[in-house]
């Protein structure tokens, strides 16, 4: 069975930094595209990041030059730094599984497995 | 950077009622289009990859249909336990996955 199980969140004023964590079990990270999605409170979902089998990294505007991903292939983790927090990135964040697909001749992707997500409060 | 555009934002309907949400992309996604199910205070669900291939274990009164920049996700028959927020995502400018900002289904 597959599980993605977040740590890490929690309060912090802004400027400061957080480092957030995924354990993943059932597959390997080395094997996978893993993704970061993350939703502030009461608004729709935000992807923000992803790490390619290859460990090529993608970041989206908003958090390009302050978020990090970053992968331990001996534990099995994904970790996802955070620097120069902001209020606005206050939000529940999602490691995802991005699992590719091959229908028709075609690949597509799509995030399969989730985590429970985990909170953090960008706030002085 | 593509836009996504879900409509309606929200709508209300009865158990047994077929519901319809629409997504469009500002430019065009072929095939490249997920449907997500999202309940308060969990993490979201995949209902449908590809526009129309239902994930392994959702109901079959989900369908999805579509391509190019318009798509659709419909429940053919509302159940108690499907009064969620969906929500579209585009997978083919990769690797940004875009969502749309969500259908709140309520009773």
């Amino acid at each position: 069975e597959v599980q993605l199980v977040e740590s890490g969140g929690g309060s912090v004023q802004p400027g400061g930094s957080l480092r957030l964590s995924c354990a993943v079990s059932g597959i390997t990270v080395t094997s996978n595209y893993f993704s970061w999605v993350r939703q502030a409170p009461g608004k729709g979902l935000e992807w923000v990041s992803i790490i390619y089998r290859s460990g090529s990294k993608y970041y989206a505007d908003s958090v390009k030059g302050r978020f990090s991903i970053s992968r331990e292939d001996s534990d099995n983790t994904l970790h996802l730094h955070m620097n120069s927090l902001r209020a606005e990135d206050s939000a529940v964040y999602y490691c995802v599984r991005d699992q590719w697909y091959y229908l028709d001749r075609s690949g597509y992707y799509a995030f399969d497995h989730w985590g429970q997500g985990i909170l953090v409060t960008v706030s002085s | 950077d593509i836009q996504m555009t879900q409509s309606p934002s929200s709508l209300a309907a009865s158990v047994g009622d077929r519901v319809s949400i629409t997504c469009r992309a500002s430019q065009s996604l072929y095939n490249s289009l997920n449907w997500y199910q999202q309940k308060p205070g969990r993490a979201p669900k995949l209902l449908i990859y590809a526009a129309s291939t239902l994930n392994s274990g959702v109901p079959s009164r989900f369908s999805g249909v579509g391509s190019g920049t318009h798509f659709t996700l419909t429940i053919s028959s509302l159940q108690p336990e499907d009064f969620a927020t969906y929500y579209c995502q585009q997978s083919y400018d990769t690797p940004r996955r875009t969502f749309g900002q969500g259908t709140k289904v309520e009773i």
